[in-house]
């Protein structure tokens, strides 16, 4: 059965400081694998995302995250942080076919950006 | 604006009753998904519609059913409410079963 395990509910980290949000899952099967992020009192926004090819995925405000299939893992990073990239972030896992689709979150990360 | 739509944006209610949560999926999106959001079990999967027909649940209780009507709008009917189903509920859409997914800003219940 799918599962997926942020492994740190809280990450204090200073402006332009480097951080490292990670991530683990498990699946039988071949999955498919994303990095949402929420702001307060919004809706859950997709940050990145691996489907297949290249195992580093980048997103436009300076994310990436690296598939590690051996490891099971999807961990995000960015060199340098900013005080707006505060919020909660969430990774996640799908997998399914046209029968029927799941995609299971973690019980998220809040990254706290400090001046 | 992630373009999809959620109505109401707050509900506060008493235990035992019934409420409806309606969700418009974005713009030629055919799956629609809906989750609940609480402090003590995070983000949880409910179930999963495509153009009409169920297609996956997870962990939704008996006293909620869901339902996608032919224009692709979808509601979540949650009955007999009790204390602990206060909560965020989202709806989000995708446009392929493997597409990320677009969610809503969410309806937040309040039960008293």
């Amino acid at each position: 059965a799918q599962s997926v395990t942020q492994l740190d509910s809280q990450v204090p980290v200073f402006e332009e400081a480097p951080v490292e949000l990670r991530c683990n899952y498990s699946s039988s099967v071949s999955v498919y694998l994303f990095w949402y992020v929420q702001y307060p009192n919004q809706g859950l926004q997709l940050l990145l995302k691996y489907l297949s090819g290249s195992t580093l995925v980048e997103s436009i405000n300076g994310f990436e995250a690296e598939f590690n299939k051996s490891q099971t893992s999807f961990h995000l990073r960015k060199p340098s942080v900013h005080i707006s990239d505060t919020a909660e972030y969430f990774c996640a896992v799908s997998e399914g076919d046209t029968g029927g689709f799941k995609t299971i979150f973690g019980a998220g990360t809040r990254l706290f950006v400090k001046a | 604006d992630s373009g999809v739509t959620q109505t109401p944006k707050h509900l506060i209610t008493a235990t035992g009753q019934r409420v409806t949560l309606r969700c418009s999926p974005r713009s030629g999106d055919l799956s629609v998904y809906w989750y609940q959001q609480s402090l003590d079990q995070g983000l949880q999967f409910l179930i999963h519609y495509y153009n009409g027909e169920e297609r996956a649940k997870g962990n939704i209780l008996e006293r909620f059913s869901a339902q996608q009507f032919p224009d692709l709008h979808s509601e979540l009917n949650l009955s007999s409410l009790e204390l602990g189903d206060s909560a965020l509920y989202f709806c989000a859409s995708s446009v392929q079963w493997n597409s990320p997914l677009h969610f809503g800003n969410g309806t937040r219940l309040t039960v008293t």
